[in-house]
């Protein structure tokens, strides 16, 4: 069974303090490794996809790198408009399209 | 291009009544899910769909729940009778075929009392 664990739970930083998000995963043959960010009361927003250890992928102030065991999200130079829950899905490999969401990193930025 | 379109948005029942949730997915999207999210446990599968036929219902917690698509724009998610403990928000999401992009309504906001 597909396993996703992130964190912290939660983060707070100070605008413009930079920080990383973690996701480690247990898959059988890694098809994606995906990261969304979900505002309250909103359902979660597609951010990016990973394909294979050693890829990136950027995106404002946010970056997503991939392991063979985990990903991290970096978020350089905050603002408070980045404060959300950022949540890690994984697919896995085979013929059906399933993917598994860890729990989230709550972020905070403050201004 | 309109988005994925959940009803109603926020639902208050009482215990042993019926709970209808319903979503329209986004054109030409092959793929249809619904995800229940909760503080405690976070987003989980419960059914997914391909061309309109159910793929793997295997995260439906028990038998009062069940999930119809009769065609390509229109889903619903049935729980008969309703729990407390199904409180929940209740988000469809759907995708293009074999890509986890997935795209997300806004939720149904579920309290059984």
């Amino acid at each position: 069974e597909d396993q996703v664990t992130q964190s912290p739970e939660a983060l707070r930083l100070q605008e413009g303090e930079s920080s990383s998000l973690n996701c480690s995963y247990t898959v059988s043959g890694l098809r994606g490794l995906f990261w969304y960010r979900q505002d309250p009361g909103k359902g979660p927003e597609f951010l990016f996809t990973l394909y294979s250890a050693g890829e990136e992928k950027e995106k404002e102030r946010l970056k997503a790198t991939l392991t063979k065991k985990e990903s991290f999200l970096h978020i350089t130079a905050p603002k408070p408009e980045d404060s959300a829950t950022y949540l890690c899905a994984v697919q896995s490999g085979g013929g059906y399209q399933k993917v598994t969401f860890g729990t989230g990193t709550k972020l905070q930025v403050i201004p | 291009d309109a988005g994925v379109i959940q009803s109603p948005r926020h639902e208050v029942t009482e215990m042993g009544q019926e709970v209808t949730l319903r979503c329209k997915p986004i054109s030409g999207h092959d793929y249809l899910f619904w995800y229940r999210q909760t503080m405690m446990r976070g987003l989980e599968l419960l059914i997914y769909f391909n061309n309109n036929v159910p793929i793997d219902d295997s995260g439906m917690p028990e038998d009062r729940f069940s999930a119809k698509m009769p065609n390509a724009s229109f889903s619903t998610l049935k729980i008969q009778p309703s729990e407390p403990r199904d409180s929940a928000v209740y988000f469809c999401a759907s995708s293009k075929t074999r890509t986890g992009e997935l795209f997300f309504g806004e939720g149904s906001r579920l309290t059984v009392l």
